[in-house]
């Protein structure tokens, strides 16, 4: 079944503790991104990348960093969490650039305290 | 820099009623145009979506219409039912952007029985 797979689903951690969200899509997409959610704000992109080792900062990079060793996964690392990063984060992927369906992993609920 | 505005945040109607939900987008370069629907604690998905090249595209009860000279675009939902109570989400690809999508702040709608 084609997918996006993140994890995990939920996240409770504290301020400053390094965290990593996964996410894996068996699609052989070559585009990827992560997006936040948040109440009246809608979906702002954090990273995409373009294909293997081509990453590139969206609209609110602050705080977090990524990585696309490989073409399926697209981790996204939050070295040093703070609150302001609470927050239902997305990945996608897609086979194009901004002109074909993105395929949206099931979220993850972060919370920082 | 480009924006994708989109009204209204939330829209409520009758059972069997129309709902329509507009977008405006700021990036004339802009040629596709998708269109997501949320539910409440699912991932965006795709469910619709239009090209530059088209004024009008419909599968069953939805349709979308695109103005490219107002540079606007409406989802128009027929014959509401309560399932469809979602939060829908519009985009555009910013070219200037690299192809990103980008994505409107939201709309709930609510179908009442």
């Amino acid at each position: 079944e084609a997918q996006v797979t993140q994890n995990p689903r939920y996240l409770i951690t504290v301020t400053g503790k390094k965290l990593t969200v996964t996410c894996s899509q068996n699609m052989n997409h070559e585009y990827m991104s992560w997006y936040r959610q948040d109440p009246g704000l809608g979906l702002r992109q954090i990273y995409y990348s373009m294909n293997v080792e081509v990453t590139d900062k969206g609209d609110v990079p602050e705080g977090y960093k990524v990585s696309r060793k490989e073409k399926r996964n697209f981790p996204l690392i939050l070295e040093s969490p703070s609150p302001n990063q609470t927050s239902l984060y997305f990945c996608a992927s897609s086979s194009g650039t901004g002109n074909t369906e993105a395929f949206f992993g099931q979220g993850t609920r972060l919370t920082v305290v | 820099g480009e924006n994708v505005e989109q009204h209204p945040s939330t829209l409520s109607v009758q059972e069997g009623d129309s709902a329509v939900i507009k977008c405006t987008y700021s990036d004339s370069a802009s040629n596709y145009f998708p269109w997501y629907k949320q539910e409440l604690g699912k991932r965006p998905q795709l469910i619709i979506d239009i090209r530059s090249n088209v004024g009008e595209k419909k599968d069953q009860r939805i349709a979308v219409t695109l103005n490219k000279t107002a540079k606007h675009f409406s989802l128009h939902i027929t014959e509401t039912q309560p399932e469809d109570s979602a939060v829908y989400f519009c985009a555009a690809n910013g070219v200037r952007s690299q192809g990103n999508l980008i994505f409107g702040k939201g709309t709930k709608l609510s179908v009442k029985p």
